[in-house]
């Protein structure tokens, strides 16, 4: 089992739709956790932290689901230049490199 | 906000040669710094952990002989692809965290190619 699984996608939705991706995580000892953006050929930049509570940041609204392991992100009002690939990311602390596993991404394109 | 500078952004290499990737961290001091290599359409996967002053920590998996990590300062790592072979060819991206709390950040990537 992959340690973080988010659907590939495309997604492909018009502007100004709102939209919303899932993504699921193994270790149930994550402790911190990421959806970060990255553009083709390009490195991923953070977009948002994921908190229990849930958070948002103007457009985008994460979510995180410690029972289930799953978080989610949603973005409303969809603009051309959300286009991009989504990546899932979560952190072990204490587990070795202290590094952060991603997930293979979510590709959404935005379409006029 | 924190800055990771990486350098090259692309490299063309004879098969058999060595490349010299750096990351710098320009505006705060990094500890660790992390080293991911990404191949088309999948994920970033953590090579290597770099710690200042001490040796790296391998992922299982990378050839430590190969990928050789120097971590001289608080301020840089550098990843050297030893005896580069096609198979290396990848875009390896260098991390660190800039606060014990927060997001990583990342650098801009560098695209290697071995011809």
């Amino acid at each position: 089992r992959k340690e973080v699984e988010q659907d590939p996608g495309p997604f492909n939705v018009p502007e100004g739709a709102t939209v919303a991706f899932n993504c699921t995580y193994s270790n149930s000892a994550s402790q911190s956790f990421f959806w970060y953006r990255q553009d083709c050929r390009k490195e991923p930049k953070l977009l948002m932290s994921v908190y229990s509570s849930g958070n948002e940041d103007g457009r985008f609204t994460a979510q995180l689901n410690r029972a289930s392991q799953y978080i989610s992100l949603l973005i409303r009002d969809s603009k051309l230049s959300d286009s991009a690939t989504y990546l899932c990311v979560v952190m072990v602390r204490g587990g070795g490199a202290d590094g952060l596993t991603f997930g293979k991404g979510t590709h959404l394109i935005i379409q006029p | 906000g924190a800055v990771v500078s990486q350098h090259p952004s692309w490299v063309i290499c004879k098969s058999g040669t060595s490349v010299k990737i750096e990351c710098r961290s320009l505006d705060f001091q990094a500890t660790t710094m992390f080293w991911y290599r990404q191949f088309p359409k999948q994920s970033l996967m953590l090579m290597a952990t770099s710690n200042e002053g001490s040796k790296a920590t391998y992922e299982q998996g990378v050839e430590k002989d190969k990928f050789l990590i120097n971590h001289a300062s608080l301020t840089l790592s550098t990843l050297t692809v030893t005896s580069a072979h096609p198979e290396d060819s990848s875009f390896y991206i260098c991390s660190a965290r800039p606060r014990t709390e927060g997001g990583y950040t990342f650098g801009s990537g560098t695209r290697l190619t071995v011809v």
